[in-house]
């Protein structure tokens, strides 16, 4: 079965620090995994997305990456502001159709 | 362009009534996606259609749920009677092309409460 997971599910963190989130994936040949950010009460904004052939995409202090191997996906965040605090979730598309899998995300909170 | 727009944003009704949810998708989309999110399940694809056309509409829960694309700009996801159990946020999704790697852009959501 073709399952996302998401650990943890809520991080708190200090405003300055970096940090990682993961995401997992039990079938490798993916075709590719978007990352998204929700804020409260909010819809989905897609934040990057990394195709099967590529290891990482960057934008700002985002930076998405790809080991299709051992089944993972990180999106690290650079000095981390309060202004970041949602729920991030990753999804992945596997191969045959357009359908997307979620993770159950991981809610942050960025603190002063 | 103005991204894509759900209406209404909230929905509050009883049960057995009707529920219609609309969607406009960004202009130049060619895919819709229909999809639920709650607490116990997450978010989970309900139906999407390319080119107007119905593609997976395995995610539906039941024969309650029925949804339409009657052209390119517009589409319903109506559910009858509707349950409590259907409380949910309902949100519409959107990508260029038929490609397999193009991005989804997620409308606001409907919050249906069904009481």
């Amino acid at each position: 079965k073709q399952e996302v997971t998401q650990i943890p599910a809520a991080l708190s963190v200090p405003e300055g620090e970096n940090l990682v989130l993961n995401c997992s994936f039990t079938d490798s040949a993916i075709y590719n995994l978007q990352w998204f950010r929700q804020d409260p009460g909010k819809g989905l904004t897609s934040l990057l997305l990394i195709q099967s052939s590529q290891r990482e995409q960057t934008s700002g202090r985002l930076n998405a990456s790809l080991d299709k191997s051992s089944g993972r996906s990180t999106l690290y965040i650079a000095a981390s502001q309060p202004g970041d605090s949602a729920t991030y979730l990753c999804a992945v598309k596997w191969g045959g159709g357009n359908k997307l899998t979620f993770g159950t995300g991981t809610q942050l909170k960025v603190e002063l | 362009d103005a991204g894509v727009i759900q209406s209404p944003r909230h929905e509050v009704t009883e049960m057995g009534q009707e529920v219609t949810l609309r969607c406009k998708p960004i202009s130049g989309h060619n895919s819709l996606f229909w999809y639920r999110q709650t607490m116990m399940r997450g978010l989970e694809l309900l139906i999407y259609f390319n080119n107007n056309v119905p593609i997976d509409d395995s995610g539906m829960p039941e024969d309650r749920f029925s949804a339409k694309m009657p052209n390119a700009s517009f589409s319903t996801l109506k559910i009858q009677p509707s349950e409590p159990r259907d409380s949910a946020v309902y949100f519409c999704a959107s990508s260029l092309g038929g490609g397999q790697n193009n991005e989804q852009f997620f409308g606001p959501g409907t919050r249906l409460t069904v009481l």
